[in-house]
């Protein structure tokens, strides 16, 4: 059975620093790996999705990695913003077809202005 | 963008009542929809995958007679909790996967409170 885990749980930092969050799944074979943003009271936004044979994915001040075969990804955050305090969650997908997917338990981050 | 409409956002009912959630996508169409749970301080947790017009595909330990899952079309599912007690106090997300490029887009999730 999959699992995911994320660290830290939790994380505070001032505005402007560079920070990176970690995720770790216990089965190597997947088909992607997505980070997402949670806002309290509001649904998931997709932030980055990358593909099994994909190493990174980069968008505006985010960058996602991922090492397959270790079993692991990070979500690099450059230039932190207090919008960017957010609950973020890690999930992969198994397979290609109508398969759902497992997340972590999150990151809680507060970016302090 | 694509947007997923889940309603209510939050619902208070009494113990042995049930409660339906619906889960719409609003430009798109999605032949598989998914449910999940989330208790405080939790991960989300997949419950079942909803396909459009079959019987859903339940995860290990959902019960299916308690939580029924309709999608009648391609762009409505929606989740019934039956006889609700208050361990099924929870939040439930959905999400719908664009069958044209696959996309994933979530719901903003219903909190429900069960007493």
């Amino acid at each position: 059975k999959q699992e995911v885990t994320q660290i830290p749980a939790a994380l505070s930092v001032p505005e402007g620093e560079n920070l990176v969050l970690n995720c770790s799944f216990t089965d190597s074979a997947i088909y992607n790996l997505q980070w997402f943003r949670q806002d309290p009271g509001k649904g998931l936004t997709s932030l980055l999705l990358i593909q099994s044979s994909q190493r990174e994915q980069t968008s505006g001040r985010l960058n996602a990695s991922l090492d397959k075969s270790s079993g692991r990804s990070t979500l690099y955050i450059a230039a932190s913003q207090p919008g960017d305090s957010a609950t973020y969650l890690c999930a992969v997908r198994k397979g290609g077809g109508a398969d759902g997917l497992t997340f972590g338990k999150g990151t809680h981050l507060i970016i302090q202005p | 963008g694509a947007v997923v409409s889940q309603h209510p956002s939050w619902v208070i009912c009494k113990s042995g009542t049930s409660v339906k959630i619906e889960c719409r996508s609003l430009d798109f169409q999605a032949t598989t929809m998914f449910w999940y749970r989330q208790f405080p301080k939790q991960s989300l947790m997949l419950m079942a995958t909803s396909n459009e017009g079959s019987k859903a595909t339940y995860e290990q330990g959902v019960e299916k007679d308690k939580f029924l899952i309709n999608h009648a079309s391609l762009t409505l599912s929606t989740l019934t909790v039956t006889s609700a007690h208050p361990e099924d106090s929870s939040f439930y997300i959905c999400s719908a996967r664009d069958r044209i490029n696959e996309k994933l887009f979530f719901g903003s999730g219903t909190q429900l409170s069960v007493l």
